[in-house]
């Protein structure tokens, strides 16, 4: 089915590593890419075709994909790392892009 | 630095229509596409549509079809997006975003539209 899975929430304490986990049918054959959404503000690409990262992006931001599931892993979290996060892929057709239901990461 | 600016916050009276503008800066718009995404409160995001860099093709998700209409300017490298028959479900920030040709990952993001639906 044309979609993707995340979980709704994920809480770490400082210092610690947070994995967001997103599903997807068709993700073996397609790109994923991830979103940080602070409230307020305009989504950033943190992650992009699946394991790489954009200039100004720091390094403890990491993906993985393995089959069907997708991963980003946020080593040593910190405060500011609070946010909403988005994995987006395309279609089963490939012809449209595809978000799912978005991650809530809270440090506690 | 390359920017998308857009216009200010609009509201509306349901059955309305609405254009919001993405306006490039620091770059050329007619090499990228550029995509509008919108944020309801309490949902996710949602991606309504994409416009090809010369104007001449636009795409749209299926639920915004037939209400939803994008278009660029390029002599001014600007670009809408027109919704029409405004309903208060429609109450979002909307956003713009660049894209490529080979991939659906957007870039560059403006920095939202907020548009209220209200009688």
């Amino acid at each position: 089915s044309d979609e993707l899975t995340q979980p709704p929430s994920v809480s770490v304490s400082p210092g610690q590593t947070a994995r967001i986990t997103c599903s997807g049918d068709a993700l073996p054959k397609e790109y994923v890419y991830w979103y940080q959404k602070k409230a307020g503000q305009a989504p950033v690409m943190v992650i992009y075709k699946d394991t790489k990262r954009p200039s100004g992006i720091p390094e403890r931001l990491s993906g993985s994909k393995t089959g069907t599931t997708v991963t980003l892993t946020i080593s040593g979290v910190q405060a500011e790392d609070e946010a909403d996060y988005y994995c987006q892929s395309a279609d089963s057709s490939g012809t449209s892009p595809l978000f799912g239901g978005g991650t809530k990461l809270t440090v506690l | 630095q390359v920017q998308l600016v857009q216009s200010g916050p609009e509201v509306k009276k349901p059955g309305a229509s609405v254009k919001v503008s993405c306006k490039p800066s620091g770059h050329t718009v007619t090499n990228y596409y550029i995509n509008w995404v919108r944020h309801a409160p309490g949902q996710g995001l949602e991606w309504m549509g994409v416009i090809n860099p010369s104007g001449d093709f636009a795409t749209y998700g299926q639920k915004f079809q037939g209400r939803v209409t994008m278009t660029r300017d390029t002599s001014t490298g600007t670009v809408y997006m027109e919704i029409y028959s405004l309903r208060s479900q429609d109450t979002a920030v909307y956003y713009c975003a660049r894209g490529e040709a080979d991939s659906w990952g957007m870039d560059v993001w403006g920095q939202g539209t907020t548009v209220t639906v209200s009688s």
